[in-house]
């Protein structure tokens, strides 16, 4: 167990509809990563937060956006969804967001969209 | 972002040492390397990371060449259960973590 929890563990959803997947962190850590994992694209890193404030972007899409509470828990938007964003997402946390730090994983939200 | 190459796949008996390599000739002065497997169905897991010099934990060791441009991931034993994708990454100052594909390790009984 990881310490990082992830919900809900699986959505089923149809083309053009909005979900949210929700992250809380390890206790104590700072910085939050989002990445997705899909068979033809591997495991992408999407976008990073550190304290509440975005702190990296990478290949996400306009129609994603995340944001960090100050509980620290976050949450990864994904609207007019399309068949092709049907992946695992995972949330990573990490001390201080730092290239020493360690990520810690959580289970992953695997999304369907039908 | 610097980039790892892996081979794409290995095979090692079971309580036999693994040596995975991993070739980062971009790598930057500030680039940690990191090292992460991944079981079926979960998510990845830290393995180890390094920045110079050789390090060693419960799990595993990571010997990084002198120049910093290839490094080699070391299971001491495999088990059936290190059977898993592992991935060989350089972390940029942000942390963010650039995935390639990584090598596919199956462990024979």
């Amino acid at each position: 167990d990881s310490g990082v929890t992830q919900t809900p563990k699986h959505l089923i959803t149809a083309t053009g509809q909005r979900v949210t997947l929700r992250c809380s962190p390890r206790s104590g850590d700072l910085s939050v990563y989002w990445y997705q994992q899909s068979l033809d694209q591997g495991l992408q890193f999407l976008i990073q937060y550190y304290n509440g404030e975005e702190r990296a972007k990478g290949n996400i899409l306009e129609r994603f956006s995340a944001q960090q509470f100050p509980d620290l828990h976050s949450e990864l938007n994904l609207s007019s969804l399309e068949l092709g964003d049907s992946a695992l997402y995972f949330c990573a946390s990490s001390a201080f967001g730092g290239s020493a730090d360690t990520q810690y994983f959580g289970p992953g939200t695997r999304l369907t969209v039908l | 972002d610097a980039k790892t190459t892996q081979p794409n796949s290995m095979e090692s008996n079971e309580e036999e040492p693994v040596h995975l390599p991993c070739n980062h000739s971009t790598i930057s002065g500030t680039d940690y390397i990191h090292w992460y497997r991944q079981l079926p169905s979960q998510g990845p897991e830290y393995v180890i990371h390094g920045l110079t010099s050789n390090v060693n934990n419960r799990m595993a060791s990571l010997a990084i060449a002198e120049d910093r441009k290839s490094s080699t991931l070391i299971l001491h034993r495999a088990t059936l259960r290190d059977a898993a994708v592992y991935y060989c990454i350089l972390a940029s100052n942000t942390g963010k973590l650039i995935f390639g594909q990584g090598t596919t390790l199956q462990v024979k009984p």
